[in-house]
């Protein structure tokens, strides 16, 4: 069973742009979330979506958005970049997006913003 | 409140050593602890995971105890081996529809041979 993927794998942006990540959850799982991983902020979550409605919503600001698909392939978007959002993207998947069900997490994309 | 506080930043054992890494959490909506492992290139993996309702859980290597009143959880790696080298963080989610965790700011692990 293929887990879960993120393309791409690296980005490099500059300051002002724009950027989307995508991620293709495990087959059969409705429910994706996104993190962002930095050395100083350690592991803070994003948004959570399920059966492509945003359920839950971390302290980031609007331009970070966010969407799911009908096949539950989900996609995240920055708008106007800083340097501060040179990240770990990671985003993880699970069945039904209960609080005690295990996630997968995929390998990632890396952003770095100059 | 939606804290999780992980000690100690980093770690160093010698292979056949256990490991203990510990963390603490406020907030009583809580009810679901995972530990997951990380390794440099690689997403977070569930390593063990537990619920209030029981105060350790072992798989193996790993034992999760789990200290209700005190609000604290920790895991215990027996028999530390270097391919345990790794970065681990431990998390907590509330119960219901919700799959967001709230993560620990992870502890470093060495394992030297």
């Amino acid at each position: 069973k293929a887990g879960v993927t993120q393309t791409p794998r690296y980005l490099i942006k500059t300051r002002g742009q724009q950027v989307t990540l995508s991620c293709s959850p495990i087959s059969g799982h409705r429910s994706v979330s996104w993190y962002q991983q930095t050395p100083g902020q350690g592991l803070q979550f994003l948004f959570e979506y399920f059966s492509e409605t945003q359920r839950n919503k971390g302290n980031f600001p609007g331009r970070f958005s966010g969407r799911q698909f009908s096949n539950s392939r989900s996609e995240m978007n920055v708008s106007t970049l800083e340097l501060g959002d040179s990240a770990l993207y990671l985003c993880a998947s699970s069945f039904t997006g209960q609080g005690n069900e295990e996630q997968f997490f995929g390998p990632g994309t890396r952003l770095t913003v100059l | 409140q939606q804290q999780v506080k992980q000690s100690p930043q980093s770690l160093i054992v010698q292979k056949g050593g256990i490991s203990i890494i510990n963390c603490a959490y406020e907030n009583t909506a809580f009810d679901y602890f995972p530990w997951y492992q990380q390794f440099p290139g690689k997403g977070p993996a569930l390593l063990i995971a537990i619920r209030p309702d029981v105060s350790e859980k072992k798989e193996g290597r790993f034992t999760i105890s789990f200290n209700k009143s005190a609000k604290q959880f920790s895991l215990h790696i027996m028999d530390s081996q270097p391919g345990d080298s790794a970065t681990y963080f431990c998390a907590a989610s509330k119960r219901g529809a919700t799959n967001k965790l709230i993560f620990g700011t992870g502890t470093l692990l060495a394992v030297q041979p």
